[in-house]
C-alpha cells in the first residue's frame, strides 16, 4: 500500500461546477499537509497548506481528518484555468511523501 | 536568483553515457533536495542536504547516482552509466529552513527532463 493515496482521475467537470478530491495517507505521525498543482510538463507548486481546523483560499478549501487520515480539496465555481493535476503531499520529518496526483480536465 | 534554477531544461543521453545535472537553489536556502518524476507518478525523494552535508541518500536508486553540493549552495546530481529506466523528470527544491518546510513546503526548480535512448 502506497503512503499517499489519491484516486488518479481524471475528473472531467464542466466550468462552473464544484469538484472534491480526497488523499488519504498511512503515516499517522505525519507532520503537515499540502495540496501542490502540477500543469502538463511543468514543476509542481504549491496550491495551499493544509490545517486541522480547515482553511480557504479563495475557491479552494482544504481539510483534514487526522483521526481517518485522509486530506480533501474542494474546489469552487471551477475555471477553465484550474485544467491541472492535484498532488497531495504530505510532510513526514524532513521528505515529502507524493501522491500520484489526481487529473481535473475542466470542460466548457 | 529569485527562484530554483535547473540546467539543462532537457537532456537526451545514449544509455551508457554520463550525465551532470545542476541545481542552483534559492540563496539563503539551507535544505535542498532532489526528486525523480517518472510519468504519471508523483515525485520520488532522492537525497536530501543540509548545507553541504548529505543527511539521507536513502532514495538513489542505485550506487550509479552521486549528489554533492560542495559549497552549501549549488548542487549536482550525477548518474553514471545512464539506463533507459533512468528516463525522468529530475526535480530539485530547496528551503529555508526545516521548519519552514514544515509550515509552507518548498520550492521547486523547473526540472530537467532526462531521456535515455
Amino acid at each position: 500500500r502506497k503512503e499517499v493515496e489519491q484516486d488518479p482521475g481524471p475528473f472531467n467537470v464542466p466550468e462552473g461546477a464544484t469538484v472534491a478530491f480526497n488523499c488519504t495517507y498511512s503515516n499517522s505521525a505525519s507532520q503537515s499537509f499540502f495540496w501542490y498543482r502540477q500543469d502538463c510538463r511543468k514543476e509542481p507548486k504549491l496550491l495551499m497548506s493544509v490545517y486541522s481546523s480547515g482553511n480557504e483560499d479563495g475557491r479552494f478549501t482544504a481539510q483534514l481528518n487526522r483521526a481517518s487520515q485522509y486530506i480533501s480539496l474542494l474546489i469552487r465555481d471551477s475555471k477553465l484555468s484550474d485544467s491541472a493535476t492535484y498532488l497531495c503531499v504530505v510532510n513526514s520529518n524532513y521528505q515529502l511523501i507524493w501522491g500520484a496526483g489526481t487529473k481535473l480536465i475542466i470542460k466548457p | 536568483g529569485a527562484g530554483v534554477s535547473q540546467s539543462p531544461r532537457y537532456k537526451v543521453a545514449k544509455r551508457g553515457q554520463d550525465v551532470a545535472l545542476r541545481c542552483d537553489p534559492i540563496s539563503g536556502h539551507v535544505s535542498l533536495f532532489w526528486y525523480q518524476q517518472a510519468l504519471g507518478q508523483g515525485p520520488e525523494f532522492l537525497t536530501y542536504f543540509q548545507n553541504e552535508a548529505q543527511l539521507d541518500k536513502s532514495g538513489l536508486p542505485s550506487d550509479r547516482f552521486f549528489a554533492e553540493r560542495p559549497e552549501g549552495s549549488v548542487s549536482t546530481l550525477k548518474i553514471q552509466r545512464t539506463q533507459q529506466e533512468d528516463s525522468a523528470v529530475y526535480l530539485c527544491a530547496s528551503s529555508f529552513d526545516l521548519d519552514r518546510q514544515t509550515n509552507y513546503g518548498y520550492t521547486f526548480g523547473s526540472g530537467t527532463r532526462l531521456t535515455v535512448v
